[in-house]
Order: C-alpha cells, then structure tokens, then sequence
C-alpha cells in the first residue's frame, strides 16, 4: 500500500499570499492517478485536481498541481478567504486508493 | 446533471452489519463508470472502502476486504454498501461517489451520511 505523507499539517496565511502544499508517497506511481480534493467543513470533498496537474471543471486558475514520482505539490495563488478548507491528495495504484492524512489551511 | 444521495441507519449495533445506500440521478449506474464509497470518521481524514463497477469485480480497501461488500441495485439505480462485524471504530460519515471514466478524480460526491455504531 503506498502511504501519502502531507505537509505542513497546518498552515496560516494571509489573503493574497501563495500556498504551497507538499504530498509524498513512499513509494512511486503515475502521476496520471494523483488528485488533490478541498473539503470544506460538513461538506463532501470536491477534486481540484486530477492528474497531478489538470484543474477539474469549474476550479479556478489560482488552483495549480504538479509534481511525479513521489512528489507532488498544490499551489494555491492569490489566497482568497473561502480557500479556508482541509485539503487532500490521493493517489491510485494496484486497484487500491490512498489519501494523505490532509493539510489544514487556513485564512487569517 | 449527476447527483448521489446516501441513505441508512444512522445507529448500529457492534457487531451487527451496517447498510447504505447510494442513490444515484442523471447517470446509468451501468455506464461507463466506477461507483466508490468513502468514509470519515468524525474529526478525521479520508478513508477509501472500496470500488465497483457494473461489467467487473468490486475492489476493496485490504484493510476491509473481510468485511465489505457492494453491490449494483440496476432496478433502482443505486449502489449498496454492506460492512459486518461493525465496532466502534466503523463509526464515520460514509460517502459515495462517481469515479469517471479516464480518471478525473472522484466526482460528484454525495453528501455524506453519520453512521454510529454504539449499543
């Protein structure tokens, strides 16, 4: 089973600044499997990214991904309070699915 | 326009089995996609269960592979889930999801529904 470290586990910033969050498997896979998803409280996650990097529809362009091997980065431009949110990578490999632990971000 | 809905006991017994449901509109559960469930417990991160698909066999989470099993209800367009031997730790908010064809991530997603396992 591959495990998905994230990092930071908490990370505070200002509106306007840049996120970056870290995703690091143990092991590597392809980059085609890797999402990245937002859950907001009492909500369902939603994906931002699948693929590693391509935005899913209706996800803004503030949202970036990229990475391969066994790391793997969310970008989030221009911070906006409603980027305030758990958020998750995923990856897929040997018919089985892992989700790293999540990154709190939050908005000051 | 694809939506999924969960539905169950909210309580269940340790040991007994619980079961959901997944309501699925706007989509066969026979086309071209993969049905996932996904859970949650309270104050914590995702946990992948499992994965079926209409023309193949279901894929299970190791860690719950003894106990899980889903199925496709075709008459009423909908997915169950069953998962046995509960205890406290099977406690969660339990979703379903579409998982597209050519992988795009898991989307939509329905809007979770708390099981609790307690006597």
């Amino acid at each position: 089973e591959i495990v998905l470290t994230q990092s930071p586990g908490t990370l505070s910033l200002s509106p306007g600044e840049r996120a970056t969050l870290s995703c690091r498997a143990s092991q590597s896979f392809s980059s085609s499997f890797l999402a990245w998803y937002q859950q907001k409280p009492g909500q369902a996650p939603r994906v931002l990214i699948y693929g590693a990097s391509n935005r899913a529809t209706g996800i803004p362009d503030r949202f970036s991904g990229s990475g391969s091997g066994t790391d793997f980065t969310l970008t989030i431009s221009r911070l906006e309070p409603e980027d305030s949110a758990v958020y998750y990578c995923q990856q897929y490999s040997s018919s089985s699915y892992t989700f790293g632990q999540g990154t709190k971000l939050e908005i000051k | 326009q694809v939506q999924l809905q969960e539905s169950g006991p909210g309580l269940v017994k340790p040991s007994g089995t619980l079961s959901l449901t997944c309501a699925v509109s706007g989509v066969s559960i026979i086309s071209d996609n993969w049905w996932t469930w996904v859970r949650q417990p309270p104050g914590k991160g995702l946990e992948w269960i499992g994965e079926i698909f209409h023309a193949g066999n279901p894929n299970y989470n190791p860690s719950l592979k003894s106990r899980v099993a889903m199925s496709l209800d075709t008459s009423n367009n909908q997915l169950t889930l069953k998962l046995n031997s509960v205890t406290a730790a099977d406690t969660a908010v339990y979703y379903c999801a579409r998982v597209p064809f050519g992988w795009l991530g898991f989307g939509p997603w329905g809007q979770g529904t708390l099981v609790t396992v307690s006597s």
